[in-house]
């Protein structure tokens, strides 16, 4: 269990409407990140942090906007959503190193996102 | 073109017998690479990863790359019903973000 809690886990909000999911962690991790899956797209990276109030975008990260105030919790904000941002989202976080050097992700168990 | 290369899958396959999934990448500087297992309607769990041009085996698991020809496999042996899921493999290159392949969904028939 990496400690990860994604907040709404299922939320229906309408066309236009801001929308806010937020990603906690116990863990003291460095590296946080925001996925969307889609049918066919796999995972997509939206954003991603590398410490407090350092973030940088991913490949799909027009639309949406993130924040990372203090080191557990990583925001991602739907300014005004669209039907096209309907999706599963996931959190990740970026474990220590392993003695590989790699640093796997674990991710969170989802928010389910219906724009209408 | 994108950057990791999966078939969609149905991979259909009878119990017992072993499973080839595979992924192609486009970037050859990629570093390192994952498999992830994906029940329907969970997260995505790590099962392997790989950096070494060669085989690694867990279990019933064996990873095997390529960088020469750009691509890494996954073997999964004696398939068992609860293999069924969708895979995805994917890779890190320099820096700290993986690209994911779009997953192959794999089902083990009884």
């Amino acid at each position: 269990d990496a400690g990860i809690t994604q907040s709404p886990r299922h939320k229906v909000t309408e066309t236009g409407t801001p929308v806010t999911l937020r990603c906690h962690q116990t863990e003291n991790h460095r590296y946080m990140y925001w996925y969307r899956q889609d049918p066919g797209h796999g995972l997509r990276l939206i954003h991603y942090s590398y410490g407090v109030k350092d973030t940088d975008k991913g490949e799909v990260s027009d639309g949406y906007s993130v924040s990372r105030s203090k080191t557990e919790d990583f925001l991602l904000t739907l300014e005004s959503a669209t039907s096209s941002q309907t999706s599963v989202y996931f959190c990740a976080i970026r474990d220590r190193a392993t003695s590989s050097g790699t640093g796997e992700l674990f991710f969170g168990e989802g928010s389910r996102l219906t724009v209408l | 073109q994108k950057e990791v290369e999966q078939n969609s899958g149905p991979l259909s396959v009878p119990e017992g017998a072993i499973a080839s999934l595979n992924c192609t990448y486009s970037d050859r500087g990629s570093q390192s690479f994952f498999w992830y297992r994906q029940y329907s309607g969970k997260s995505p769990e790590l099962i392997m990863f790989i950096y070494s041009n060669g085989d690694k085996e867990d279990g019933r698991f064996t990873a095997q790359l390529n960088k020469a020809s750009q691509y890494v496999s996954l073997l999964i042996r004696d398939s068992q019903p609860s293999d069924s899921a969708t895979y995805l493999c994917a890779w890190k290159a320099a820096g700290n973000k993986l690209t994911f392949g779009g997953g192959t969904r794999v089902l083990v028939k009884p």
